[in-house]
């Protein structure tokens, strides 16, 4: 069985500043994906990053970038120089054959 | 890429009767497609996978014969809530996986049910 900790249930931070959002999961598959998803307030789920059990690379798309950590089970997500835009829910998930989500952590930026 | 497209929306029902949600995959054909529900402030909670021509699979403690799950062609799934009651409000969400075996799900934009 799959489990996402989420710990962080909500983040509050001002415009400019960087942000982390972890995510701790649990996993029985020696193979597998994790993803992060942002959910806006219009509800519909965007994609933001794949990432294989194999590839343990760090990844950097613009002012996001990814940490991941498979000794710690650890796939924590930052953002830098957060935009009021990036106000959101974001889910951390494992896939090992379904996709569950975490609690997710919601985001507020103010300016 | 990839485009999901979910109808209705929202949708307003009275207590008793049955609402149908359709999932489909605008531009690529779907082998698998999942259904999740959303309670406010809360995660997705996966409710089934639904594979084409065969019968969906139902998560623990998700009634089958309430949530009827058809996945009749490769791009087209639905959900149909039966003998909605006030309790089955939620927000609707499903997605759709191709068959390239990349793993990624594209969502639709979610459904809305508000049952009165």
């Amino acid at each position: 069985a799959q489990k996402v900790t989420q710990a962080q249930t909500e983040i509050s931070v001002v415009e400019k500043e960087d942000v982390t959002l972890d995510c701790v999961y649990e996993t029985r598959d020696t193979t597998y994906y994790l993803f992060w998803y942002k959910q806006p307030p219009s509800g519909e789920l965007v994609f933001l990053i794949r990432r294989n059990s194999f590839d343990e690379q760090n990844e950097i798309s613009g002012r996001y970038s990814w940490n991941f950590q498979k000794s710690t089970s650890s796939f924590n997500f930052t953002i830098t120089a957060s935009q009021v835009v990036d106000s959101a829910v974001y889910f951390c998930a494992p896939h090992g054959g379904k996709l569950i989500f975490g609690q997710g952590t919601e985001l507020s930026v103010k300016p | 890429g990839a485009v999901v497209s979910q109808h209705p929306s929202w949708v307003i029902c009275k207590s008793g009767t049955s609402v149908k949600i359709e999932c489909r995959s605008l531009d690529f054909q779907a082998t698998t497609m999942f259904w999740y529900r959303q309670f406010p402030k809360q995660s997705l909670m996966l409710m089934a996978t639904s594979n084409e021509g065969s019968k969906a699979t139902y998560e623990q403690g998700v009634e089958k014969d309430k949530f009827l799950i058809n996945h009749a062609s490769l791009t087209l799934s639905t959900l149909t809530v039966t003998s909605a009651h006030p309790e089955d409000s939620s927000f609707y969400i499903c997605s759709a996986r191709g068959d390239s075996g990349a793993n990624v799900l594209t969502f639709g934009a979610g459904s809305r049910l508000t049952v009165l």
